[in-house]
């Protein structure tokens, strides 16, 4: 079984100043994680993944995630916020041995100017 | 590299009626995904193909079916629409199950009335 865990379904920041958005899965087996975003009327795309490489993982628009086994988490980062980053996150698991993700229920993300 | 591609992109039905969604993933790619997404329930799994199989099938009511055809496209058939049904469905295709994070279609928005 797996499952995914949102912390917080609205996060609001200034214009550049650090966004974090936090995810704890569950997974009986090792996974894959990922983090997708989407914008209104628009499905979702790919912002990064791990898939049992390195844990800091780099992905686009200077996003970046951690994945810390010890503590179940996947933490989405930023360094500066821009408007542009504003949309709804969703954090996703995958079994290694499973195509089915697990999403979380989503983190709207507000940036204030 | 064409993306993607998910037709309708609206569509309004009456409850009893039933509708047939489809799907073009990405050239190459073989596996096929269905979401529904509400604002109540999130994303949920409906289905995933791969080949023509179906791998994995969601908690959904049987009214709920899809297939793959041989090119990899795929639609999705929902019979007896209800009210509840009214969702952006999402179509995202990998190269395998196995593959490292979909490339999602920006959905079919779909309201029952």
């Amino acid at each position: 079984a797996q499952s995914v865990t949102q912390l917080g379904s609205h996060v609001s920041v200034s214009e550049g100043a650090l966004v974090l958005l936090r995810c704890n899965y569950s997974s009986s087996v090792p996974p894959y994680l990922f983090w997708y975003v989407q914008y209104p009327n628009q499905g979702l795309q790919l912002l990064l993944k791990y898939t049992s490489a390195a844990t800091l993982v780099k992905g686009i628009n200077g996003f970046e995630a951690e994945f810390k086994k010890s503590e179940t988490s996947f933490h989405l980062t930023k360094p500066s916020a821009h408007m542009s980053d504003a949309a709804e996150y969703f954090c996703a698991v995958r079994n290694t041995n499973a195509g089915k993700s697990t999403f979380g229920d989503g983190t709207t993300l507000t940036v204030k100017p | 590299k064409a993306g993607v591609t998910q037709t309708p992109r609206y569509l309004i039905k009456t409850r009893g009626q039933q509708v047939t969604l489809s799907c073009s993933p990405i050239s190459g790619h073989r596996s096929v995904s269905w979401y529904q997404q509400t604002p109540g329930q999130g994303l949920q799994f409906l289905f995933e193909y791969f080949s023509e199989t179906q791998r994995n099938k969601g908690n959904f009511p049987g009214r709920f079916s899809g297939r793959q055809f041989s090119n990899s496209r795929s639609e999705m058939n929902v019979s007896t629409l209800e009210l509840g049904d009214s969702a952006l469905y999402l179509c995202a295709s990998s190269g395998t199950p196995w593959g490292y994070g979909y490339t999602f279609g920006s959905g079919t928005r779909l309201t029952v009335v």
